[in-house]
C-alpha cells in the first residue's frame, strides 16, 4: 500500500468481497495511527484509528490491525461496496509530538467492481 | 454543524499574485492545520496552530504565512504565488487532547 510517487497502488475487488489495504511505516516511535478515506474531489474522511498499545480495533465493517514488530498497518473492509471506492491513506503520529502532527503515506486506490 | 469549511473552492492565480485561503471550524476545536496535497501523493503539513495565539511550521512552510485569527479561523497566505504552489490545500482541526484530525473539503489552486 505504499506510494511509488505519482502512481498510486491500486486494489481492485469485487463487490461483496473483503478488502485489505496495507501500509508500512518507518518510525518506531509512532504511537498513534489513523486511516482516512478520500473520495474524488473531497477532503479526507476519518475511518478508524488505533493506538500503539493495541494490535486490533474494529469499527462498522472496518478493522485496523497493527503489527509493531514489522511496522505494518492494515485496513480491512468487510463486504466491500461500490461506495467504498476511494483513495485510502494511513497516517502516523510520533510519541511526544506536541502539535499532534501526522505523517501521511502515499495512499492506495480501492476500486470496487459491481 | 458545518464542521470544517474552506473558501474559495477554486482559484487561479498568476505568478507573483497574492491570496489568502480561509478556513473556519464550528466544532470548538483547539488545534488547526494546513496541508497541501499534490497529485498522487499524501498530504504534507504546511503550518499548524496548536491553540489560539500560536502557530508553528510544518514540513513545507516556505512561501506561506498563516494567521490564527481566533479559535474558529485559521488562514493561509501566499504572498507571491509560484507555479510550484499549484496544489490542493486542506485545512483540518482537532480537539485536544484527542488526536483525530477532521478535514475540510479543500481549495484547488492553480498558479500560472
Amino acid at each position: 500500500g505504499e506510494s511509488v510517487g505519482l502512481h498510486l497502488p491500486t486494489l481492485s475487488v469485487q463487490e461483496g468481497d473483503n478488502s485489505i489495504i496495507n501500509c508500512a511505516y518507518s518510525n518506531s516511535a509512532s504511537d498513534y495511527f489513523i486511516w482516512y478515506k478520500q473520495e474524488s474531489g473531497k477532503g479526507p474522511q476519518f475511518i478508524i484509528d488505533i493506538r500503539s498499545n493495541m494490535d486490533k480495533r474494529q469499527g462498522q465493517r472496518v478493522t485496523v490491525l497493527l503489527n509493531k514488530t514489522v511496522k505494518h498497518l492494515s485496513l480491512q473492509i468487510a463486504a466491500t461496496q461500490p461506495g467504498d471506492s476511494a483513495v485510502y491513506f494511513c497516517a502516523e503520529k510520533e510519541v511526544g509530538n506536541a502539535g499532534n502532527m501526522l505523517t501521511f503515506g502515499g495512499g492506495t486506490r480501492l476500486m470496487v467492481k459491481p | 454543524n458545518a464542521g470544517v469549511t474552506q473558501t474559495p473552492k477554486f482559484q487561479v492565480l498568476k505568478t507573483g499574485q497574492s491570496m489568502t485561503l480561509q478556513c473556519a471550524q464550528d466544532m470548538n476545536h483547539n488545534s488547526m492545520y494546513w496541508y497541501r496535497q499534490d497529485p498522487g501523493m499524501g498530504l504534507r503539513l504546511i503550518y499548524y496552530s496548536a491553540s489560539e495565539g500560536t502557530t508553528d511550521k510544518g514540513e513545507v512552510p516556505n512561501g506561506y504565512n498563516v494567521s490564527r485569527l481566533n479559535k474558529r479561523e485559521f488562514s493561509l497566505r501566499l504572498e507571491s504565488a509560484a507555479p510550484s504552489q499549484t496544489s490542493v490545500y486542506f485545512c483540518a482541526s482537532r480537539r485536544r487532547p484527542l488526536e483525530t484530525q477532521y478535514f475540510g473539503p479543500g481549495t484547488r489552486l492553480l498558479v500560472l
